[in-house]
């Protein structure tokens, strides 16, 4: 079974600052990684993703993860908090997919609201 | 492309009433889920299918029911709805054979029981 832990269920920083927001995972198989991003009332938005080909994950609107196998971490960051970032965060985990039937199905982390200070 | 598309975007029941929550992709997307979203709970699993015709069980799968007749189509059925079912509801969508290519999720559904 796998599981994600995202630590801070609040998160406030200065417009202009670091953004750091903690995903930590536990998975008996190589996971993908994934963090979505979610408008109020709005859907999800697909962020960025672990897959493997790089520790080191460049996303969407200047957010970046790192991949730690020994921390079993996905940590995502942005060196420049504007205004707009404001949002709730989502880390997601999902087990490599495998032949003979497969499975499907992403587990959550229960969120942090990231909140901008002006 | 439209993407994945629910219906309807809110909807208010009384309980003991049973609905149908509507879910289509046009992406030829094998695999399709369910979540629940609930304030501080983040998004947890309903239910899923791997293509036409197979389904299973989620984390939270009671009280739910699913069928998937046609690769498009992942309607999610509630038979007797009850307050705890109140949550935003989102379907999403992915590809069998690019699993690391994350999901496309509707813009979900805002379910009140009373």
């Amino acid at each position: 079974a796998q599981s994600v832990t995202q630590l801070g269920s609040h998160v406030s920083v200065s417009e202009g600052a670091l953004v750091l927001l903690r995903c930590n995972y536990s998975s008996s198989v190589p996971p993908y990684l994934f963090w979505y991003v979610q408008y109020p009332n709005q859907g999800l938005q697909l962020l960025l993703k672990y897959t493997s080909a790089a520790t080191l994950v460049k996303g969407i609107n200047g957010f970046e993860a790192e991949f730690k196998k020994s921390e079993t971490s996905f940590h995502l960051t942005k060196p420049s908090a504007h205004m707009s970032d404001a949002a709730e965060y989502f880390c997601a985990v999902k087990l490599v997919w495998y032949s003979g039937g497969g499975a499907d199905g992403l587990t959550f982390g229960k969120g942090t609201h990231l909140i901008i200070q002006p | 492309n439209a993407g994945v598309t629910q219906t309807p975007k809110f909807q208010v029941l009384k309980t003991g009433q049973s609905m149908t929550l509507q879910c289509a992709q046009d992406m030829n997307h094998e695999y399709m889920s369910w979540y629940r979203q609930d304030p501080g709970m983040g998004l947890r699993l309903i239910h899923y299918s791997v293509g036409a015709g197979i389904t299973d069980q989620g984390e939270v799968p009671n009280g739910y029911n699913v069928s998937r007749s046609t690769t498009e189509d992942f309607p999610l059925r509630l038979l007797s709805a009850a307050p705890s079912q109140t949550s935003v509801y989102f379907c999403a969508s992915s590809a069998r054979d690019r699993p690391n290519y994350g999901y496309t999720f509707g813009s979900g559904t805002r379910l009140t029981v009373v």
